[in-house]
């Protein structure tokens, strides 16, 4: 079955400072892979997506994802951090074979000290 | 507009009573999708549409749920009996693309069942 592991639940970064957000997943096949961000009182938004190819994945607002196969994980990486960033960001894997459904991750909520 | 829309965007509501709530998709997006966030939680799953059909409603927690597309634009979600259990934020999800396709999301339906 698939499944998505976010292991940090918090995490908190000065501004200017690099950021990166672990993502591992369960799959039986080359996966699908996104990130989402969600912002308080907004819905979620697509940062980035991995279908195939390049395994380094750039997104908006300044991010980038790294596909590693051999470690299953989508890491989400950022080089410096602006206040603005502060939300909560989920990774999403799908949809698979025989399957519709994207399953997320129970997200990880960044915090930016000034 | 131009996304994802839903209503009502707060819901109160006693235990036991019946709720519906509504999502309007990306004109032109043939899948659907409906999800669950509870506080601290990543969106869980619930159906997926694909046009009128239910592709996949395996995410339904019980028989208290149901949803429509009639006509393959507009869907609804139908909760029978409310349980305070069901408190959480609904969102709705539409994609143009199956398997491949970003996930439109909406800003969310937030149920609180007293």
């Amino acid at each position: 079955a698939q499944s998505v592991t976010q292991p940090d639940i918090h995490i908190t970064v000065s501004e200017g400072a690099s950021l990166e957000l672990r993502c591992n997943y369960s799959y039986g096949a080359t996966p699908y892979l996104f990130w989402y961000v969600q912002s308080p009182g907004q819905g979620l938004q697509l940062l980035l997506k991995y279908f195939s190819g390049d395994t380094l994945v750039q997104g908006i607002k300044g991010f980038e994802a790294e596909f590693k196969r051999s470690q299953s994980s989508f890491n989400l990486r950022k080089p410096s951090v602006h206040w603005s960033d502060a939300a909560e960001y989920f990774c999403a894997v799908g949809p698979g074979s025989g399957t519709y459904k994207y399953i997320f991750g129970t997200g990880t909520r960044l915090k930016v000290l000034a | 507009g131009a996304g994802v829309s839903q209503t009502p965007s707060n819901k109160v509501t006693e235990k036991g009573k019946y709720v519906e709530l509504r999502c309007d998709p990306i004109s032109g997006h043939t899948a659907l999708y409906w999800y669950r966030q509870s506080l601290g939680q990543g969106p869980e799953f619930l159906i997926y549409f694909q046009g009128t059909g239910a592709a996949d409603d395996s995410g339904l927690p019980n028989d208290r749920f149901f949803a429509v597309r009639p006509e393959g634009s507009v869907s609804t979600l139908k909760i029978q009996r409310t349980e305070r259990g069901d408190s959480a934020v609904y969102l709705c999800a539409s994609s143009s693309t199956v398997n491949t396709g970003e996930l439109f999301f909406g800003e969310g339906s937030r149920l609180t069942v007293l």
